[in-house]
């Protein structure tokens, strides 16, 4: 069964740098998406990315992050210059359609801000 | 806003009893409606939808949910739960709207079944 890969399973960096999480959605999907969970919390939606655009945001996804689609198999998210406050388990998502179809979860990247 | 509720942080259950897990929304309109599961050391799985029609719906491994509208839920259930349920349960809430694309999740229920 097609499965959303991660890399890496677990990222620790310093405060400042810049950190870039890998996703590989499946592959005729369309649709995709990041969430990320600060442990003991809820998992939040940060993005989601159609078509080469990004085609909603949440509130959390401020200048410090960006998302591209730089071949036709990765979907990055970059965050600029962390903070300790990233630290957090990093979820990409796809889907093949926008509307009443299930997303499918990669196992997350786990990033340590320190 | 939206939002939703999970009452339940860690339920502990014996091997062959019945599962109830809370969930409860917050929107004004009309929403989508999951449960995902997190086994140890996997990635989010889909239980089961709810998108329109019958309010009650079957998933995966015997689990089924009903959306009552009138109480804003979407309460899992299954009736005899096995050591191998063991694992982080989500609900989770789509906007029925053209646009919408994300998903809003509950805190999460950790079950917890003994042999």
């Amino acid at each position: 069964e097609p499965e959303v890969t991660q890399t890496p399973s677990h990222q620790v960096t310093q405060m400042g740098q810049e950190v870039i999480l890998r996703c590989v959605p499946i592959s005729n999907h369309l649709y995709f998406y990041w969430y990320r969970q600060i442990l003991g919390q809820k998992v939040e939606f940060l993005v989601s990315f159609y078509n080469n655009e990004i085609s909603e945001k949440s509130e959390i996804f401020d200048d410090q992050f960006s998302v591209e689609r730089p071949d036709g198999s990765n979907f990055t998210l970059k965050i600029r210059s962390t903070k300790l406050e990233d630290s957090a388990m990093y979820f990409c998502a796809s889907s093949l359609l926008a509307g009443v179809v299930e997303q499918y979860f990669g196992p997350g990247t786990r990033l340590t801000v320190t | 806003a939206q939002s939703v509720s999970q009452h339940n942080h860690h339920v502990i259950l014996s091997e062959a009893a019945s599962l109830e897990l809370g969930c409860n929304y917050s929107y004004g309109g009309t929403v989508n409606l999951f449960w995902y599961v997190q086994y140890p050391g996997q990635h989010l799985q889909l239980l089961l939808k709810y998108f329109s029609g019958d309010p009650l719906v079957k998933g995966i491994k015997g689990f089924e949910a009903e959306f009552i509208k009138s109480k804003f839920s979407f309460n899992l259930r299954k009736p005899s739960v096995q050591w191998s349920d063991t694992a982080e349960y989500f609900c989770a809430l789509k906007i029925s709207s053209g646009s919408a694309r994300q998903l809003t999740f509950g805190s999460g229920t950790q079950l917890t079944v003994l042999p």
